[in-house]
């Protein structure tokens, strides 16, 4: 089985501050890892993925990830936190089971941003 | 950039009555699903699709149910609403690849309230 931890439910940094959120995940397989990011009122948009080739993974809007297998963490950065980046954050999980490609979310992380 | 469209985005139903929810994509996706989404909790699959007159059931037991007469459209129908099926329900789609590579663009979701 398959699963995803997000350490805090709510996050709040300041404008130019560092954001981490973290992710650590539960796989019997080499996992496929996702953030996503909602921003209110809208659906889901892909931040990154990692898919088993580097291990640092650079998404939009200027967030990246870094899968740690020894750590089983795949913990969201972004060095300076902006206003339009507040949102709710979920990562995600999948392991490929013969076609039956499906995406487990973790809770998902609101993150503040304060001016 | 993904076009997946769900509608109505907002609903507000009184028990007992039916309703369809409607999810629509043009990128010509094989693969759509349904993901229910309560506040503060994780994402969980309800139904998914890998193509045309394909229909299964996700991970979390649904009154819901789906079709796909055409691959573009993939509804999802309440026979008689109830308020436990106050939700957020999220619609995403995916094309067919190697595992690695697959990724689910998500539409912007309805939120129903039954009362």
């Amino acid at each position: 089985a398959q699963s995803v931890t997000q350490l805090g439910s709510h996050v709040s940094v300041s404008e130019g501050a560092l954001v981490l959120l973290r992710c650590n995940y539960s796989s019997s397989v080499p996992p496929y890892l996702f953030w996503y990011v909602q921003y209110p009122n809208q659906g889901l948009q892909l931040l990154l993925k990692y898919t088993s080739a580097a291990t640092l993974v650079k998404g939009i809007n200027g967030f990246e990830a870094e899968f740690k297998k020894s750590e089983t963490s795949f913990h969201l950065t972004k060095p300076s936190a902006h206003m339009s980046d507040a949102a709710e954050y979920f990562c995600a999980v999948r392991h490929a089971n013969f076609g039956n490609e499906k995406l487990t979310f973790g809770t998902g992380t609101r993150l503040t941003i304060i001016p | 950039e993904a076009d997946i469209y769900q509608t109505p985005r907002y609903l507000v139903i009184g028990t007992g009555k039916k309703i369809t929810l409607e999810c629509s994509q043009t990128m010509g996706h094989d693969k759509m699903y349904w993901y229910q989404q309560d506040p503060g909790m994780e994402l969980h699959l309800i139904h998914y699709s890998y193509g045309v007159n394909s229909t299964e059931k996700g991970d979390l037991s649904s009154e819901s149910t789906v079709s796909r007469i055409r691959t573009e459209h993939f509804p999802l129908t309440l026979e008689s609403a109830r308020p436990s099926h106050t939700s957020q329900y999220l619609c995403a789609s995916s094309e067919y690849r190697l595992a690695n590579q697959e990724t689910q663009y998500f539409g912007p979701g309805t939120r129903l309230l039954v009362l």
